[in-house]
């Protein structure tokens, strides 16, 4: 099985802040790296797929770069919608996401 | 725009089958160009991917729910279907179904979820 790690567990920050969200998996998946958006019960909204490319209607803000075991996502000038756990999500031959990394306001 | 809604039982007992269906509007579950899955998530905890069906009804799971879990498709009424056998509390979650981009292996969009608790 692939392991995905996500760190950290949970940030701190201030609107306006830059962020950085790091995942790194366990054995190579290549680019196949999604990251999501999970509010409080709402249900996760895909921001990034193929580990740099923007989903359609995304805020520019919103990057993701890496290849091979090592992911970011990075978020710049942080809004108050941007307050939410973010999930890095890999597809090898199946589905596993990391544990999540909740973003709260300092 | 395409959207998913999950419909089924809130409470099932232990041992018994959860069953739940996700209503696809907006697009079809046929038309070929997407596939379409079910993936879970335990009261405060993270997400687990349970299974997917593929265009042409091949379905594919969770080595760790495989024994237990079917998926299937209606196309005449735009459907597709979780079965999950035999559950136990650990399998009290919410309940998402999406559609998978398969060009991209992910996830856009997902239905607003469904909770599901097992209890007697």
């Amino acid at each position: 099985d692939i392991q995905m790690t996500q760190s950290p567990s949970t940030l701190s920050a201030s609107v306006g802040d830059r962020v950085t969200i790091t995942c790194r998996a366990s054995q190579s998946i290549t680019s196949w790296l999604a990251w999501y958006q999970q509010k409080p019960g709402k249900a996760p909204k895909l921001l990034i797929y193929k580990a740099s490319s923007l989903e359609s209607g995304v805020p520019s803000r919103f990057s993701g770069s890496g290849s091979g075991t090592e992911f970011t996502l990075t978020i710049s000038n942080l809004q108050p919608d941007d307050f939410a756990t973010y999930y890095c999500q890999q597809y090898n031959n199946y589905w596993t996401f990391g544990q999540g990394t909740k973003v709260e306001i300092k | 725009q395409v959207q998913l809604q999950e419909s089924g039982p809130g409470l099932v007992k232990p041992s018994e089958t959860l069953s739940l269906t996700c209503t696809v509007s907006g697009g079809s579950i046929s038309s070929g160009t997407y596939d379409w899955g079910w993936i879970r998530q335990p009261p405060g905890k993270g997400l687990e991917w349970i299974g997917t069906i593929f265009y042409g009804g091949r379905t594919y799971y969770n080595l760790s729910l495989e024994s237990r879990v079917t998926i299937s498709a209606d196309t005449s009424k735009n459907q597709f279907s979780l079965k999950l056998s035999s559950v136990t509390a650990a399998d009290t979650a919410v309940y998402y179904c999406a559609r998978l981009s398969p060009h991209t292996s992910s996830w856009p969009p997902w239905g607003q979820g469904t909770r599901v608790t097992v209890s007697s």
